[in-house]
């Protein structure tokens, strides 16, 4: 059972489409965290939420933290062939000390 | 400059043998960590280090041992390989050991165990 789940597991849209993916929990989370990895690389952070009900907004990606804080949705507009990766959301878990990583979407855009 | 950075990038070996992987950051970061990913990409932890002193370890059979000679280098040495821990294994720094700290990770090491 994984404590943040992801959906969709696989996302594959055309050049310039719109698209959203979630990460949703039953337990509530201090801060969620966004992260993008490509094909043979580290993942690397995108976004921090905090703020239940907070919007961050990175160009063309928009990022909102639930007001209950657990749950998060990054939203994609007109997307282009460089979003294509994998999407891990992640938040800190148990001591704290430690942090979770969601179970990711794996995203293709096609030209 | 890698910031962190991780070797060998591949590994593939014979199971019952034992082998290595090194990791470095220059971020002068506190907190090192070691991370598996299989093979339907979820990322699971699996140690963690604060200024050479251990401070997670999850349930990682103790084959796996790491070992941190400094805060800016934590190695990781595997015991009698198995077929199941071919995955790709992430090496990770941040400044604090707070689980909101952003997560700067190394390139992988793609273990393949045969």
């Amino acid at each position: 059972t994984q404590l943040l789940e992801q959906s969709p597991q696989f996302l594959s849209i055309q050049e310039g489409e719109n698209l959203t993916v979630y990460c949703n929990s039953s337990s509530v989370f201090s801060s969620l965290q966004w992260y993008r990895q490509e094909p043979g690389e580290g993942p690397v952070l995108l976004v921090t939420v905090v703020t239940g009900g907070e919007v961050k907004k990175l160009k063309r990606l928009t990022f909102q933290f639930g007001d209950a804080r657990k749950d998060s949705s990054l939203h994609i507009t007109a997307a282009q062939p460089g979003d294509t990766g994998l999407y891990l959301c992640a938040g800190p878990y148990s001591s704290a000390s430690k942090i979770i990583f969601g179970s990711g979407t794996r995203l293709s855009i096609r030209p | 400059d890698t910031a962190v950075s991780q070797t060998p990038k591949y590994l593939v070996t014979q199971m019952g043998n034992d082998k290595s992987i090194k990791c470095e950051q220059n971020l002068g970061h506190d907190t090192m960590y070691w991370y598996k990913q299989d093979s339907k990409k979820f990322l699971k932890i699996m140690f963690s280090y604060n200024n050479k002193e251990l401070i997670i370890n999850e349930t990682v059979p103790n084959r796996f041992s790491p070992k941190s000679p400094d805060k800016a280098h934590l190695n990781l040495h595997i015991n009698s390989l198995e077929l199941g821990d071919s995955a790709v294994y992430f090496c990770a720094s941040s400044p604090n050991r707070g689980g909101t700290d952003t997560q700067y990770f190394g390139p992988g090491t793609r273990l393949t165990v045969l």
